[in-house]
């Protein structure tokens, strides 16, 4: 399964609202995953099961979808959330595939 | 306090081997699925291989073969033997923990929890 990202980059100022959108070669109902990775650093997971927040991730964070169109929209852009987000399936046990990332650099 | 510290990495040349430890801490590795995930420089994510609680292992095409996942009960830790190795094997390689969501007869995974990573560097 493929999973495509959409920007591949972008620029935007604290307190934005940001859009990320990912789409999946095929319906994976809701095993969609979202992960945030900042440089030098380990991959943190934001949302799984396309809208659940994970424990101690700030609630400015949302997940929605299903099936093969998904976004992750952070309602009030931090200085900290300047990194690279990536999207991921887990419908095709064992062999999840992961989005190319989504950038998001300070305007 | 769950964490993962990898260990093992460094420079290797083109068909030799090296084996990457995850040592963990706060959980037991045996009753939890557990990932290793790599990332060439500048690159993004590539799920690598897995073995369920129950010992069965997988591994994507690109690595089958070649790696063997691997794990010691009574250290708490996870492995990662490679061998035969290339340059396009040249990453940062990351131990994960695997989660998973209930969603009635359902279960979805995700990878809950990470390792700070090892650097294997392959070059002559």
């Amino acid at each position: 399964i493929q999973m495509t990202q959409s920007p591949s980059s972008l620029s935007a100022s604290v307190g934005d609202r940001v859009t990320i959108t990912c789409r999946a070669s095929q319906s994976i109902s809701i095993y969609l995953n979202w992960y945030l990775q900042k440089p030098g650093e380990a991959p943190k997971l934001l949302i799984y099961a396309a809208s659940s927040l994970q424990s101690g991730v700030p609630s400015r964070f949302s997940g929605s979808g299903s099936e093969t169109d998904f976004t992750l929209t952070i309602s009030g852009l931090q200085p900290e959330d300047f990194a690279t987000y990536y999207c991921q399936q887990s419908h095709s046990t064992p062999t999840w595939t992961f989005g190319q990332g989504t950038k998001v650099e300070i305007k | 306090e769950v964490q993962l510290v990898e260990s093992g990495g460094g420079l290797v040349q083109p068909g030799g081997s090296l084996r990457l430890s995850c040592a963990a801490s706060g959980f037991t590795v045996s009753s939890n699925t557990m990932s290793w995930v790599r990332q060439a420089p500048g690159k993004g994510l590539e799920w690598v291989s897995l073995i369920y609680s129950g010992g069965t292992t997988h591994y994507a095409d690109s690595v089958k073969g070649r790696f063997t996942i691997s794990r010691d009960n009574s250290k708490n830790t996870l492995y990662l033997q490679m061998n035969s190795l290339r340059a396009e094997d040249t990453a940062v390689y990351y131990c994960a923990r695997g989660g998973v969501h209930i969603v009635g007869v359902t279960a979805i995974p995700f990878f809950d929890y990470w390792g700070q990573g090892a650097l294997v560097t392959v070059s002559s």
